[in-house]
């Protein structure tokens, strides 16, 4: 079966660094997307990773290794308006989006 | 560029009554989506269509679920008869179907559904 694992929560400080991970078993690979989620909205897109490295876009990064079927979502100078989900999504050899069911990041002050 | 349009954004009806849901794609978009939010989990694809055809409808449960989008824009969920277990929050999405794009997924807001 086709499998998106996440942590359920995760909780870091404001100011700090946090690295949310994403393993995936998918039938085929088309491309690995992370959403945010704030409470009661809907996803927005964050990034987008098919070939393997780093894509940096402002304070978040986004890591693939398509061998080890691994990513990562890396957010630096956290702020408290980081606190929402952040959603794991690969689309698969049928080009469709298989969800993880997202990591729930709490900002401390 | 306006986004995804829904409604309602709230509905709360009784068990075995009806309920439908619309949404409006952003304009050129292609393909339509609508899935499942059930409070702590990710999003479950129900129905996909590429304009007015159904790509995917796997998930969807057919005895009581149906979805159309007839003229290839906008779409209607529906629901009858409602039982408890499908209080979620229920998202259309739309993407573009360019070869030079990510084609990457983009919401409305949803509408919260609650089966009493």
């Amino acid at each position: 079966g086709q499998n998106i694992d996440q942590p359920t929560e995760m909780t870091a400080t404001e100011g700090a660094i946090v690295q949310i991970n994403c393993t995936y078993q998918t039938s085929g690979f088309n491309g690995l997307f992370w959403y945010q989620q704030h409470a009661g909205e809907a996803p927005t897109f964050l990034s987008y990773n098919v070939l393997d490295g780093l894509e940096e876009k402002g304070r978040f990064s986004s890591f693939l290794s398509r061998s080890k079927g691994y990513s990562y979502l890396l957010l630096k100078e956290l702020q408290m308006k980081d606190s929402a989900s952040y959603l794991c999504a690969v689309r698969d050899s049928n080009y469709q989006l298989i969800w993880g069911a997202g990591t729930k990041l709490i900002i401390k002050p | 560029e306006a986004g995804v349009a829904q409604s309602p954004r709230y509905k709360i009806i009784e068990k075995r009554q009806s309920v439908a849901f619309w949404c409006n794609p952003i304009s050129g978009h292609a393909t339509l989506y609508w899935y499942q939010q059930i409070l702590g989990q990710g999003p479950k694809l129900l129905i996909q269509f590429q304009n007015n055809g159904v790509v995917d409808d796997s998930q969807l449960p057919k005895d009581r679920f149906s979805a159309e989008r007839l003229k290839g824009v906008d779409s209607t969920l529906k629901i009858q008869p409602a039982k408890l277990e499908d209080s979620a929050v229920y998202l259309c999405a739309s993407s573009s179907l360019e070869w030079d794009s990510y084609n990457e997924q983009f919401f409305g807001p949803g509408t919260r559904l609650t089966v009493l």
